[in-house]
């Protein structure tokens, strides 16, 4: 089975840290994604990776960003945490070569984060 | 980009058929429709994926009609663990940016017994 883990289920930071999110899959995809997941806004893409060190930003990438300097690793950046931050980010991987498994992603379990 | 709306929730009862429609009005020619199910505390998880007409795996079956503007998943004789959130998704499938690829807001589904 594919395993996306991501490395903290909560995270609790104060106004103006920088914080990570940290992300690693094990099954060599290309793509990577970073989603934040709000209620009633459903899953929102901040930014995703193709290919290592390659990046594109989603629909909401105000206030972040990422890095992805290996394959099977790819992290989010919160570069001054605020509080509008608060909220369950969800990391996902996928494959471009295997012809059942395009479009489908495998997603973590999520981090929580509080920025207070 | 090919948005979609969903119902926000539905209730059922166990063992009951439940369908849950998804209409995509701008979908184009080479969009995929994906389905996804969540659970409190966890990712979405990938259910079902189809282009046109039927397609049927061991957890759900997914109908699009000819004209591709909405689908419907359907779910047969629901249990209390089919209770979460499940997600459309429409995109390429060899799409070369991920901004093509579009969640829906989601639809809580809460089976009752």
């Amino acid at each position: 089975d594919v395993k996306v883990t991501q490395s903290s289920r909560y995270l609790v930071k104060r106004t103006g840290e920088k914080v990570f999110l940290e992300c690693v899959q094990d099954m060599d995809h290309e793509n990577m994604f970073w989603y934040r997941q709000d209620p009633g806004l459903g899953l929102r893409l901040i930014y995703f990776s193709y290919d290592v060190k390659m990046k594109e930003k989603g629909d909401i990438p105000e206030g972040y960003s990422v890095s992805r300097e290996k394959k099977e690793r790819f992290s989010l950046i919160l570069e001054s945490a605020s509080t509008n931050q608060t909220s369950m980010y969800l990391c996902a991987s996928s494959s471009l070569w295997t012809e059942l498994a395009k479009n489908i992603q495998y997603f973590g379990a999520g981090t929580r984060l509080s920025v207070l | 980009l090919a948005k979609t709306t969903q119902p926000i929730s539905m209730d059922s009862y166990e063992g009951q058929e439940v369908n849950i429609t998804c209409s995509h009005n701008n979908i184009a020619t080479n969009d995929y429709i994906t389905w996804y199910q969540q659970f409190p505390s966890q990712g979405p998880r990938f259910i079902i994926q189809g282009y046109k007409t039927k397609v049927t795996n061991e957890v759900a079956s997914l109908f699009i009609p000819a004209d591709r503007k909405s689908s419907t998943l359907s779910l047969p004789r629901v249990s209390l663990s089919d209770t979460a959130v499940y997600y459309c998704l429409v995109g390429p499938i060899s799409s070369g940016s991920a901004r093509q690829l579009t969640f829906g807001s989601g639809t809580q589904l809460t089976v009752l017994p």
